[in-house]
């Protein structure tokens, strides 16, 4: 247990459909990441909260949408997805000291196929 | 874009030889650290190095960091059946607060 919990763990969507996927961290970290892990390719920084506020969006494509409710909780809203965007999803969470970067704690990941 | 880059990216050895991975990285860092993966599973960090720092350990695990060549290097020293996983070297670069990972090395230890 890192004290970082995905839900779900397993997802299968369509093409159409409208799904969240959760992050929460009871660590007392301010910094919440979203990541991206593809078979085969390095893992993809997605977007970055700090105390609540994107600080970083890498051109993540509009179909995905993040929402950071409180510095606990990470959702990531998908939207007419495509079978390309079948991935791991990984949550991380740390600190959040701007410029001193600790460790990053990661959750399980949610595995989402879209069909 | 990619940071660090690991090499080799897969590796084979026997249960108590020792593993090296080499990272290399193109800008200038704060840290850098190495992190393991279970297949599927969430990334678990191992240990950090600072730019300041030249070596580091933290049981059988020894990391080196050389700035002028921009590179670092992970020892598992005696490795065991259960180090198989992959392996990752990730950055920060001081751009923000945010980590930015290599493609990792998937190691396999065999009993």
């Amino acid at each position: 247990e890192t004290g970082v919990t995905q839900t779900p763990r397993h997802l299968v969507m369509g093409m159409t459909n409208k799904k969240s996927l959760k992050c929460e961290q009871h660590l007392g970290h301010n910094a919440m990441y979203w990541y991206k892990q593809s078979a085969k390719k390095p893992l993809e920084l997605m977007f970055v909260y700090n105390f609540k506020e994107q600080t970083e969006n890498n051109s993540v494509p509009s179909r995905f949408s993040p929402e950071c409710p409180n510095s606990s909780h990470l959702f990531l809203h998908l939207h007419t997805l495509q079978p390309e965007d079948s991935a791991l999803y990984l949550c991380a969470s740390s600190q959040g000291s701007r410029g001193t970067n600790t460790e990053a704690f990661f959750g399980q990941g949610t595995r989402l196929t879209v069909v | 874009s990619q940071q660090g880059e690991e090499d080799p990216q897969a590796l084979s050895i026997q249960e108590g030889e020792n593993a090296t991975m080499n990272c290399s990285y193109k800008t200038s860092i704060n840290n850098l650290q190495w992190y393991r993966q279970n297949s599927g599973r969430g990334l678990v960090h191992l240990i950090l190095i600072r730019s300041n720092e030249r070596e580091k350990h933290s049981g059988r695990l020894r990391v080196t960091l050389d700035t002028s060549k921009k590179s670092s290097s992970l020892l598992i020293t005696a490795s065991r059946a259960a180090d198989t996983a992959s392996y990752f070297c990730a950055t920060d670069n001081n751009a923000g607060n945010m980590l930015t990972f290599g493609g990792g090395t998937r190691l396999m230890v065999k009993p």
